[in-house]
């Protein structure tokens, strides 16, 4: 599976945009980009996740540049709540899940959310 | 809607001991997972299941072992804890389907003295 690089940590303010970078340069065309995060004394919950289309759901927008090398983790309106651990990582879906539903993860970047 | 629920939530162990860390879901997911969080290391799997009857080693497997006997259970057991094995321990369980996402628990807090 392909390595993933995201900053230590980031600050946001209330209300604006957060935008959380990843690189995956070594990432393989058939692997996918997936986003969890972990708030303090939680089980990590998904986000969102995509391969080389910009996605959007009610929590967030994933940004994947074309040459699928880095992603960006758009929450348009930060609030404290979103103060969290956020984790990038890639990986290959086959056919059958089980398995290869089995996420890497990495240390993640923490979110600072500030009023 | 409870999804999955592990127990205990958080447990102090004498170092030899025997301990079973519960995990149930209620989703039908076939695919369950139990990973270890430590400071400075993020999340790491230990075991998991792609279906009822099987299990496969992750990164981290030793000292544990798991059982897949039914759909909705996936206990982890430490045969006999060391103090390395102090961590927080997170189930998790997936649809099988392509890009399904992981489900988690709210993890075990465990202490081995």
């Amino acid at each position: 599976d392909a390595k993933t690089t995201q900053p230590t940590s980031m600050d946001c303010a209330e209300g604006r945009a957060a935008n959380l970078p990843c690189n995956h340069s070594t990432i393989s065309g058939n692997e996918y980009v997936y986003w969890y995060r972990q708030i303090h004394s939680q089980g990590p919950q998904y986000i969102i996740h995509g391969l080389k289309n910009n996605e959007t759901n009610e929590m967030a927008s994933l940004i994947i540049t074309e040459d699928r090398k880095s992603s960006t983790l758009i929450l348009p309106h930060a609030t404290l709540r979103d103060t969290a651990v956020y984790y990038c990582i890639v990986r290959v879906l086959l056919n059958y899940g089980g398995a290869t539903n089995k996420l890497i993860f990495g240390t993640g970047t923490l979110l600072a959310v500030q009023p | 809607i409870a999804g999955i629920t592990q127990a205990p939530t958080s447990q102090i162990l004498a170092a030899g001991r025997r301990m079973t860390l519960r995990c149930t879901q209620d989703m039908r997911h076939n695919a369950m997972y139990w990973y270890r969080q430590d400071l400075g290391l993020g999340l790491r799997l230990i075991h998991y299941s792609n279906t009822a009857g099987t299990t496969g080693k992750g990164e981290v497997p030793d000292g544990y072992s798991v059982s897949r006997a039914n759909t909705d259970d996936f206990p982890l057991t430490l045969a006999s804890a060391v103090p390395s094995q102090t961590s927080v321990y997170f189930c998790a369980s997936s649809d099988t389907l392509r890009g399904s996402p992981l489900h988690f628990g709210n993890g075990t807090r465990l202490t081995v003295t």
